[in-house]
């Protein structure tokens, strides 16, 4: 069963705006990872965020864990029309190999 | 490139065919991980390896599905007697040491389309 729901489940804005997108997952996790997957690729990673910290940058990119609301959102700033992708969060499962459990993602759309 | 490769990247074969595909992880990496995706939804998992042992699999992954990785290296994916379900990416993926923490690097994909 999916652990993530990410939402809103799709998004455009203007380009040189920011993107936030949001990921609620349901059980304790020890790390929540964010994906990007251009259509019909592969996923690329984005960032991995531990479940002991609270925010993490990286480059455009600014991601929020909040353990309490099993909640993670990501900000991309400044958008570009290459940031047109769907997004994915992810979580580690501590009774399953640590396999990774997927939200339906948030397909993001940037305007010229 | 250093990366997870797979191939072959597209498959359109007839329903009841079989199909093998294969996956080359990053080369250190002794955990490996095949998914599967279907359009507009996120990865499912389907079966996972630790070296060449074959330690979960996901109920998605019927008898008709079978997955090695004999020497811990490569892995492949066969699906015989295809069924047009079936058509989804088939998604390779590996990771280094054990427990969590470490990033997993996905590869490009393997298309499947069951006609």
């Amino acid at each position: 069963s999916q652990q993530g729901e990410e939402d809103p489940q799709a998004l455009s804005i203007q380009e040189g705006e920011n993107a936030t997108m949001n990921c609620s997952y349901k059980t304790s996790i020890n790390n929540l990872q964010w994906y990007r997957q251009n259509s019909g690729r592969g996923l690329v990673h984005l960032i991995l965020i531990r479940s002991n910290e609270r925010e993490k940058h990286s480059g455009r990119l600014r991601v929020t864990l909040d353990t309490s609301k099993k909640s993670s959102s990501l900000l991309i700033t400044a958008s570009r029309a290459a940031d047109t992708a769907s997004y994915f969060c992810a979580t580690d499962r501590e009774d399953s190999n640590y396999q990774l459990i997927w939200g339906a993602g948030t397909k993001l759309i940037i305007k010229p | 490139d250093t990366g997870v490769s797979q191939n072959p990247r597209h498959k359109i074969t007839k329903r009841g065919q079989n199909v093998t595909f294969r996956c080359d992880p990053i080369s250190e990496h002794n955990r490996l991980y095949w998914y599967r995706q279907t359009l507009g939804q996120g990865p499912e998992f389907l079966t996972y390896f630790q070296n060449e042992a074959q330690l979960e699999k996901s109920r998605l992954l019927s008898d008709r599905f079978s997955a090695e990785r004999p020497k811990g290296s490569f892995s492949t994916l066969e699906i015989q007697r295809t069924e047009q379900g079936d058509s989804a990416m088939y998604l390779c993926a590996s990771r280094v040491g054990s427990g969590s923490g470490n990033t997993i690097y996905f590869g490009e994909g393997s298309w499947l389309t069951v006609v």
